[in-house]
């Protein structure tokens, strides 16, 4: 089973500034596999990235991603005070299917 | 508007059954793979289980296997987790997803992801 670890566990930044998380996996993923989602309190979990950088509908180009193998990013460009939450990392196994989150980055404000 | 609805949770004891349901609107139920996941109190995002949008293909994580039981009626765009023989450690918020399914490009094939998601509904399991 594939394990994903997400660096730092929190992130104190200010709006405006720049956040990179950082997604590991303990074995070789195909990008292709590889997403992101936000949460923020009280509410369900929002696609942000699929394929390890393609953006789902409706998410702004602030947020990208990259990376490839075992290491794995998502850069905030700029943040909003909207972006303040916690990041998870997820991929798709194969054979058989099964699906991992990392435990997560929380983005806090500073 | 496209929605997932999840209903059916409630405070169980250690060893009973609850039904979860996931009530779909919006698009076209029978297109789509599905998923449960669920979140304890304070923790992370852990997978459940899936189903290929015919019910014809089944996943278990290894924490729910043998006693969570995945299922879905097309005909009434629902989605249900039958859960046995539960335990403290199964208390947590449980989440219906759409999985948006497999894509091709140049590169091979892909999953674009959980796209959708329901609100939620709280399982609870304590004596």
């Amino acid at each position: 089973e594939i394990v994903l670890t997400q660096s730092p566990g929190t992130l104190s930044l200010s709006p405006g500034e720049r956040a990179t998380l950082s997604c590991r996996a303990s074995q070789s993923v195909s990008s292709s596999y590889l997403a992101w989602y936000q949460q923020k309190p009280g509410q369900a979990p929002r696609l942000l990235i699929y394929g390890a950088s393609s953006r789902a509908t409706g998410i702004p180009d602030r947020f990208s991603g990259s990376g490839s193998g075992t290491d794995f990013t998502l850069t905030i460009s700029r943040l909003e005070p909207e972006d303040f939450a916690v990041y998870y990392c997820q991929q798709y196994g194969s054979s058989p299917r099964a699906i991992t989150f990392g435990p997560g980055t929380k983005v806090d404000i500073k | 508007e496209v929605q997932l609805v999840e209903s059916g949770g409630g405070l169980v004891q250690p060893g009973g059954s609850l039904r979860l349901s996931c009530a779909a609107s919006g698009f076209t139920f029978s297109s789509y793979e599905m998923n449960w996941v669920r979140q304890a109190p304070g923790k992370g995002l852990e997978w459940v289980s899936y189903i290929s949008s015919s019910g014809s293909t089944i996943y278990y994580a290894d924490s729910v296997k043998g006693r969570f039981t995945i299922s879905r009626d097309n005909a009434k765009n629902s989605l249900y987790l039958q859960m046995n023989s539960l335990r403290a450690e199964d208390t947590a918020v449980y989440y219906c997803a759409r999985d948006k399914g497999v894509y091709y490009d140049s590169s091979g094939p892909g999953n674009y992801g959980m796209d959708v998601w329901g609100q939620g509904t709280t399982v609870t399991v304590s004596s």
